[in-house]
């Protein structure tokens, strides 16, 4: 079974803050993403990364930054956190040898910003 | 680019009533793959149906869904609700074309099933 894990589930940041949530995939996946789910808007696309050492721009990128030192881990940084970031973020990955692209997730990281 | 349009934000059904939630999509590719995602609280989103197969039923855990290129819907269907049933449900869409690393989702469908 695919294994995502994000560290942490739950955090309170202030406004201006540095926030990073990070996460680790033991599914030998090739991409990995960051969404952000909201209530109303569903979940959304952040950054992705298809390699080590390289990330792209998704469909809401402004405000974040991504890191993927490593096949395993990639990472959203948040530099200036505001109060429209608070959101549930999740991270998947998928392998891209599957021809119907499956995600899988992670737990979810809940981010309070005051 | 590619949008799912999931028209009902909540459904609230009884345990026994059968279950219909839409989903519809747009892309500029023949080939699309569509996805069912449920997301249990406190548990990850995870892969409930998919297909690529036009007019071809997909069935798992009770629920069933068939693509219908013409109507552009891939509507996600269980002929009776369950208690355990309740959660969030995302339709994805993935193209075949330049986009094809990403999934795109629709604003998902909160499915409450009351005794």
């Amino acid at each position: 079974e695919a294994a995502v894990t994000q560290s942490p589930r739950s955090k309170v940041a202030v406004t201006g803050g540095k926030v990073t949530l990070s996460c680790h995939q033991t599914n030998n996946h090739d991409y990995m993403y960051w969404y952000r789910q909201d209530t109303g808007h569903g979940l959304r696309l952040i950054h992705y990364s298809y390699v080590a050492d390289s990330t792209e721009k998704g469909d809401i990128p402004d405000g974040y930054k991504a890191s993927r030192p490593s096949q395993e881990n990639f990472s959203l940084i948040l530099e200036l956190a505001s109060l429209s970031q608070t959101a549930v973020y999740f991270c998947a990955s998928r392998n891209w040898g599957t021809n119907t692209g499956q995600l899988y997730f992670g737990e979810g990281s809940k981010l309070t910003v005051l | 680019g590619d949008s799912v349009t999931q028209k009902e934000g909540l459904v609230t059904l009884t345990e026994g009533l059968p279950v219909m939630l839409n989903c519809t999509y747009q892309t500029i590719y023949s080939n699309a793959f569509l996805f069912w995602y449920v997301h249990y609280l406190n548990e990850s989103p995870r892969l409930l149906l998919k297909s690529s197969t036009d007019n071809k039923r997909t069935e798992h855990q009770g629920f069933h869904a068939t693509l219908h290129k013409s109507s552009s819907s891939f509507h996600l269907q269980k002929s009776s609700a369950q208690l355990s049933d309740s959660a969030l449900y995302y339709c994805a869409l993935r193209n075949s074309g330049g986009s094809n690393y990403k999934l795109t989702f629709g604003k998902g469908t909160l499915l409450t099933v009351t005794p």
